[in-house]
């Protein structure tokens, strides 16, 4: 079993859609935790880090459910710039810092 | 630049050649990571430094791979004798100190072993 496993998608959606990316992760030690996107060909851009209240920025809400260890990230209002991957990113160990991603969600966005 | 800036941007080796990755992390970040991103897939770590000490090397794949950062500031990743499954895209990330602050990642070297 993956240290982190997220459904691969692709999500295909319309403009203005609202839409919803899963992730759990195995190790209950888990510190941290993270959304990257990454462009076709491009380097992992830090989204939001998730926090455990919850949090958001703007149309993107992240969610974090330790019991369950179960992190999601929802989009609202799609706009067709939102196209990309999303990696859910765990740290384990603090003293490292060593990140775990999964293997990402692919999200198409449409006109 | 003011990001993690990563040299060369695409490198093509034959099987057994050595080769020799580039990473110059931005200014001040003590800690410096390498990771590995298979096509389709999420990057993968390799190895950690703090300051110029290598204190996790746990996902280097095998021998082959070796890396350093002798001042604290530039690493070097290389790989010897490479195999046509070190294909991939190395990429390089650096952090500053303080819990909970992200990783910063370079553009990447995109390695073709042929």
């Amino acid at each position: 079993r993956k240290e982190v496993e997220q459904d691969p998608g692709p999500f295909n959606v319309p403009e203005g859609a609202t839409v919803a990316f899963n992730c759990t992760y195995s190790n209950s030690a888990s510190q941290s935790f993270f959304w990257y996107r990454q462009d076709c060909r491009k380097e992992p851009k830090l989204l939001m880090s998730v926090y455990s209240s919850g949090n958001e920025d703007g149309r993107f809400t992240a969610q974090l459910n330790r019991a369950s260890q179960y992190i999601s990230l929802l989009i609202r209002d799609s706009k067709l710039s939102d196209s990309a991957t999303y990696l859910c990113v765990v740290n384990i160990q603090e003293s490292s810092y060593k990140l775990i991603f999964g293997s990402g969600t692919r999200l198409l966005v449409r006109p | 630049g003011a990001g993690v800036s990563q040299s060369p941007r695409y490198k093509v080796a034959k099987r057994g050649q050595d080769v020799a990755l580039r990473c110059d992390p931005i200014s001040g970040h003590v800690s410096l990571f390498w990771y590995q991103q298979a096509l389709g897939q999420g990057p993968e770590f390799l190895t950690y430094f703090q300051n110029e000490a290598q204190l996790d090397k746990s996902g280097l794949p095998s021998d082959r791979f070796f890396a350093e950062r002798p001042e604290g500031s530039v690493s070097t990743l290389k790989i010897q004798r490479t195999q046509q499954e070190d294909s991939a895209v190395y990429l390089c990330a650096s952090r500053p100190t303080g819990m909970g602050q992200p990783q910063h990642f370079g553009d990447g070297t995109r390695l073709s072993i042929l």
